[in-house]
Order: structure tokens, then C-alpha cells, then sequence
């Protein structure tokens, strides 16, 4: 089935120590999403890739980054995590285009925890 | 600006309906959604109405748009216990701006049996 995976789906990490959060999509979808979501909050996005274009969301604090070096993959990359960046993070995937609404696709998250 | 509004926790028995209720600022708008996470889960889209629309049903769900009001829900027939979970609300300015979804805090569905 295609879907969007998200990997590992727990991580832990030390405070300032730099850790990745991995998206997979088989939907071949022209657009990645990555979302921050904090205890009992809504979504928040940080950033999206439209094909290779990043559009990062105006504040998206710089310790964030992201890669996209394929279609099918997307890598959020936190430098220096703090506690407060301990979250869900969530990944969406989009066809852009092919639709007249944009239904986006959600992987199952990744629940960080700093130490 | 964006802001989307819902209330936190509604509380109903199986079997009855159940309505979730949300509020939205940006009158530009051209999709609004509803969308459930189950614990531990990504979002899963419910469903969607386009913004001239008033109504859309779908088999259990009906949504209602009060576009004057920017008062946007969802209503559940004959709810069950799986039908537990969050539900958001969220606003899209459409594939022009990339379909950036602007959510709303969640609403907590506790189905009694």
C-alpha cells in the first residue's frame, strides 16, 4: 500500500545533541511537509519542500533544518534540541496539482524526547 | 491573521450524535477539514468541504459551513466507542499557497458505552 512512513517512531535524545527524524512517501507526491505538534496542541508547520524548492515557515526557529535528496525522502534535522523542542513531529506528503483540494497524507510521527 | 478555534472535550453516550464545533479567522479560506488522530497516530483526513459550500454529508459525518459566521462542524450519527479520539479542525488557503493547513487545537471525542 502506498503510505508515508516516519522513523524511528520513538526517539530519544541528550540535550544539545543533534539528532535526525526520518520521512519516507511511495505516493511519488511533489510536496513534503514536516509539522512540530506539542502536548494537547494543534499542528504547527515548520517547513515544506515543493519537489527541491524549501519554504521554510517564518518562525521556524533556525536550530530546524531539512534535506530532501530524493522524491521519496525527507529528513528533519534538529541541531541543537532543547526540552522545549520535545514533540511529535509529523510528517505530510501532498500531490500537488493532481487535485483541486489539498488532501494531505500523514505518517504515524515521531515522538521526540530530550533528556 | 490565521486562528482556529475548537472546543476541547466533548462527552457523549453510544449510539447518540455527536457535533464538534470550530471557529476561523481567515475569510480567504477556500478548503476547511476535519481531520482524527487516534493516540499514538498521524492524522487521518475525515473529510473536507469546499468553501461555497453550506453542507456536505458523507455516510455518519455531515459538515456545516456558516461561511458569514467563519463557524465551520462536524456532526457524527449514531457514534461509537471507536470513534474516540481528537478531532482538528483546519483552514487551507488551497494549492496556491501550497496548501499550508493551519490547525486548530483539537477536539477530545470520549464515547461512553
Amino acid at each position: 500500500d502506498a503510505m508515508v512512513i516516519q522513523n524511528p517512531r520513538y526517539q530519544v535524545t541528550q540535550f544539545g545533541k543533534p539528532v535526525t527524524l526520518s520521512c519516507s512517501q511511495t505516493l511519488n507526491h511533489n510536496v513534503m511537509y514536516w509539522y512540530q505538534q506539542k502536548s494537547s496542541q494543534a499542528p504547527k508547520l515548520l517547513f515544506h519542500y515543493y519537489d527541491k524548492d524549501f519554504n521554510n515557515e517564518a518562525d521556524t526557529p533556525d536550530n530546524f533544518q531539512s534535506r530532501r535528496p530524493n522524491t521519496s525522502f525527507c529528513f528533519l534535522d534538529i541541531r541543537s534540541p532543547g526540552l522545549g523542542d520535545a514533540a511529535m513531529y509529523l510528517c505530510a506528503t501532498a500531490g500537488a496539482g493532481q487535485m483541486s483540494y489539498n488532501e494531505q497524507f500523514f505518517g504515524p510521527g515521531t515522538r521526540l524526547t530530550v533528556l | 491573521g490565521e486562528d482556529v478555534e475548537q472546543s476541547l472535550f466533548l462527552s457523549v453516550r453510544e449510539g447518540d450524535s455527536s457535533v464538534i464545533n470550530c471557529t476561523y479567522t481567515d475569510s480567504s479560506s477556500t478548503y476547511l477539514y476535519w481531520y482524527k488522530q487516534e493516540p499514538g497516530a498521524g492524522l487521518q483526513l475525515l473529510t473536507y468541504i469546499f468553501s461555497n459550500m453550506d453542507m456536505k454529508q458523507d455516510q455518519r459525518l455531515t459538515v456545516l459551513l456558516n461561511k458569514k459566521d467563519k463557524h465551520l462542524s462536524l456532526r457524527i450519527a449514531d457514534t461509537q466507542t471507536g470513534d474516540s479520539a481528537i478531532y482538528f479542525c483546519a483552514e487551507s488557503m488551497g494549492p496556491s499557497n501550497t496548501g499550508k493547513l493551519i490547525f486548530g487545537q483539537g477536539t477530545t471525542l470520549q464515547v461512553k458505552p
